[in-house]
């Protein structure tokens, strides 16, 4: 696949304001998709999923937006926090007989006060 | 916190040499899977153990292997150590074959 190296994609929005941030996936047949959280020196952290058979889930501030028309996965934050910064991973998944998740390049996102 | 809990957090190691990688699932967990991720890079799946057993590989040479063991806790051993598999390794736990998966902090391993 492609490689990004060191320069992530970055979204930098200030404090109080909506983010959304993009991801395309490869592969039409998943199931379901995820979507991570992944700050400096820690493992990535669960935020949201969504199933294939939906196109639009809500949690808390976040909601997930899934088009399989044109293969695009998107992530809103509402009322984004200096604590959201982080690396945000969107993951796809299939019902393979075992779990595995295909991660995307990543986009950070900064957050100013 | 997720409950995964991965050691050692950092580690140098030489060319050629072999490494082992340790991981305790969180409580009631019975799959564990490895990833691995390179700096700048999303983690990419090495394998998954279910109920101790190899229940899936990705495109990783047989030089990385792994252990689950009945308490479900993992290991990852990569033997024959190589520049380019320096990286972070994330250990992550589920509970049975879903899709939810909740990671470890990681071993940060540099091969000099």
């Amino acid at each position: 696949g492609e490689s990004v190296g060191l320069h992530l994609p970055t979204l930098s929005v200030q404090e109080g304001d909506n983010s959304i941030i993009n991801c395309a996936y490869s592969n039409s047949a998943s199931d379901y998709f995820i979507w991570y959280k992944q700050e400096s020196g820690k493992g990535p952290q669960f935020i949201i999923d969504i199933r294939s058979n939906m196109d639009k889930r809500q949690g808390q501030r976040v909601t997930v937006l899934l088009n399989k028309t044109v293969k695009h996965l998107s992530l809103q934050i509402a009322a984004t926090q200096p604590g959201d910064s982080a690396v945000y991973f969107c993951a796809e998944g299939s019902y393979s007989g075992y779990s595995t998740l295909t991660f995307g390049k990543g986009t950070m996102l900064l957050v100013s006060p | 916190e997720t409950g995964v809990t991965q050691s050692p957090t950092h580690l140098i190691k030489t060319r050629g040499q072999q490494v082992t990688l340790r991981c305790s699932s969180q409580s009631g967990h019975n799959t564990v899977s490895w990833y691995q991720q390179a700096l700048g890079q999303g983690p990419q799946f090495i394998f998954q153990y279910y109920r101790e057993e190899e229940n899936g590989r990705g495109n990783f040479p047989p030089r990385f292997s792994g252990l689950q063991f009945p308490n479900y806790s993992s290991e990852l051993n990569v033997n024959a150590l190589e520049l380019d598999d320096s990286a972070l390794y994330l250990c992550a736990s589920g509970q049975g074959l879903n899709e939810k998966l909740f990671f470890g902090s990681g071993t940060q391993l540099s091969v000099l």
